[in-house]
């Protein structure tokens, strides 16, 4: 059982260019977390789906980020008209049930996006 | 304004020793705490998760310890082990999975 995976791990883009992020659950989760982490701050919440709905996107910016999780395949994380600012890490977590306070998660390894 | 601090931001101890980490936490309402290692290039792994009622939780040479009242928590690491070299952070929740406040962490380093 393959935990959560990333891919790319590294994703370098000039500015003005898409960005696209993948995310693969565990086997048997249906519930993805999208977090991102700048340099030398803390990870933050941005976006909570399940399969085909977005449950919370409260985190997520309104203009250029949207994020999916499709029926069949991966979540995607799609980033319109990079920017440097938009240089972090993103990382994905998965869990099998509601996202109750309790909830148990796990996170892939991170796709680094570089703006140039 | 949810909060959680961590100190010290970066540690370095001999390997074999034990160390303790710190965090604080303004998060309310609370619901639980939880501990991640996360090694350079990779994800948060968990290690404890506390919820109010819980004091004390081990996990191996790992044990964390809480105070709701005070908003405390501790990460005791004993007899450290060079693979213990990572960034340790602490994580309150209150109202589910996706709103978890990251601590920025603790980096420590073991050295031989």
């Amino acid at each position: 059982n393959a935990g959560v995976m990333q891919n790319p791990r590294h994703l370098v883009r000039r500015r003005g260019q898409e960005a696209r992020l993948r995310c693969s659950p565990m086997k048997g989760h249906s519930h993805v977390y999208w977090y991102r982490q700048l340099p030398e701050e803390g990870l933050k919440f941005m976006v909570y789906l399940q399969k085909e709905n977005i449950i919370d996107e409260s985190g997520m910016p309104k203009e250029r980020f949207s994020a999916e999780f499709p029926k069949e395949g991966p979540s995607i994380l799609r980033i319109q008209q990079v920017v440097r600012g938009d240089s972090a890490a993103y990382f994905c977590a998965s869990s099998p049930q509601a996202g109750r306070a309790d909830t148990e998660a796990f996170f892939g390894q991170g796709t680094r996006l570089t703006v140039v | 304004k949810n909060q959680v601090e961590q100190s010290p931001q970066s540690l370095i101890i001999l390997e074999g020793k034990n160390c303790t980490l710190q965090c604080n936490y303004t998060v309310s309402p609370f619901s639980n705490l939880r501990w991640y290692k996360q090694d350079t290039g990779r994800g948060p792994v968990s290690l404890t998760i506390m919820t109010f009622s819980e004091n004390t939780k081990s996990n191996g040479r790992y044990t964390a310890t809480l105070d709701a009242d005070t908003k405390q928590s501790s990460l005791h690491i004993t007899a450290s082990q060079l693979s213990d070299s990572a960034s340790y952070i602490c994580v309150v929740s209150n109202t589910g999975f996706q709103k978890l406040v990251f601590g920025t962490g603790t980096r420590l380093l073991v050295s031989p």
